[in-house]
């Protein structure tokens, strides 16, 4: 079956523009994660949604992170006012709640 | 606060023998402790997750070991080959069942 998709797969912005990054879980998995990880580190929690809600944003770096998860599937990161320490590769993971968690293959942002 | 160690430098191992690969934490006690595996490009793939009263498991030729008095797993791969060269990574729940940090990762390469 289909896994976890995220797109763009690469994603090539000016400082202080606004993008968005997409995550497709896998159909059912009711838990999403993001994680960002910068080369030669282990990927860094953002946020995870159990259904359509953020369970804990406790990860999110500051306020010009957001994320969303409005039917409980599909999530979208939000990050405004880019900066070129926001570059990094995002991750989005899904799992059944509580579970192993699947990852995709993540978006590299490059902030310019 | 929390913190993982794993081995900083790569691990170069010839074909065949059994790799180790060590993760230490501290300011922890951790339920369980997982192990990913992540190739250049990918997102992480689970591979094992071992129980705060599990001594060891094993998958096939994977074999980990769990200490809660050394707070140390060790992650060793018997009868290595190249196709097992990558990046692993160790991960422990924190604060919560559902959210986990990850240690920076020991890269291993299987030379033939």
């Amino acid at each position: 079956g289909a896994g976890v998709s995220q797109t763009p797969s690469n994603k090539v912005t000016e400082k202080g523009k606004y993008v968005e990054l997409r995550c497709d879980p896998i159909s059912g998995h009711t838990a999403l994660y993001w994680y960002r990880q910068s080369l030669g580190q282990g990927p860094e929690f953002l946020i995870y949604f159990q259904g359509t809600g953020a369970a804990d944003d406790s990860g999110l770096p500051n306020d010009r992170f957001f994320a969303v998860r409005p039917e409980g599937s599909v999530s979208t990161l939000k990050i405004q006012r880019t900066e070129r320490g926001d570059s990094a590769v995002y991750l989005c993971a899904s799992s059944l709640k509580g579970g192993e968690q699947f990852f995709g293959p993540g978006t590299r942002l490059t902030v310019l | 606060s929390q913190k993982i160690e794993q081995n900083s430098e790569a691990l170069n191992i010839q074909e065949g023998k059994t790799a180790t690969l060590t993760c230490n934490y501290t300011n922890y006690s951790p339920a369980y402790l997982q192990w990913y595996r992540q190739d250049p490009g990918r997102g992480p793939v689970f591979l094992l997750l071992i129980r705060e009263n599990e001594k060891e498991k094993r998958k096939e030729r994977l074999k980990v070991t769990f200490d809660t008095t050394l707070k140390q797993s060790l992650f060793h791969i018997t009868a290595s080959q190249p196709a097992d060269s990558a990046t692993y990574l160790c991960a422990l729940p924190y604060s919560s069942a559902s959210k986990i940090i990850f240690g920076s990762g020991t890269r291993l390469s299987i030379r033939p």
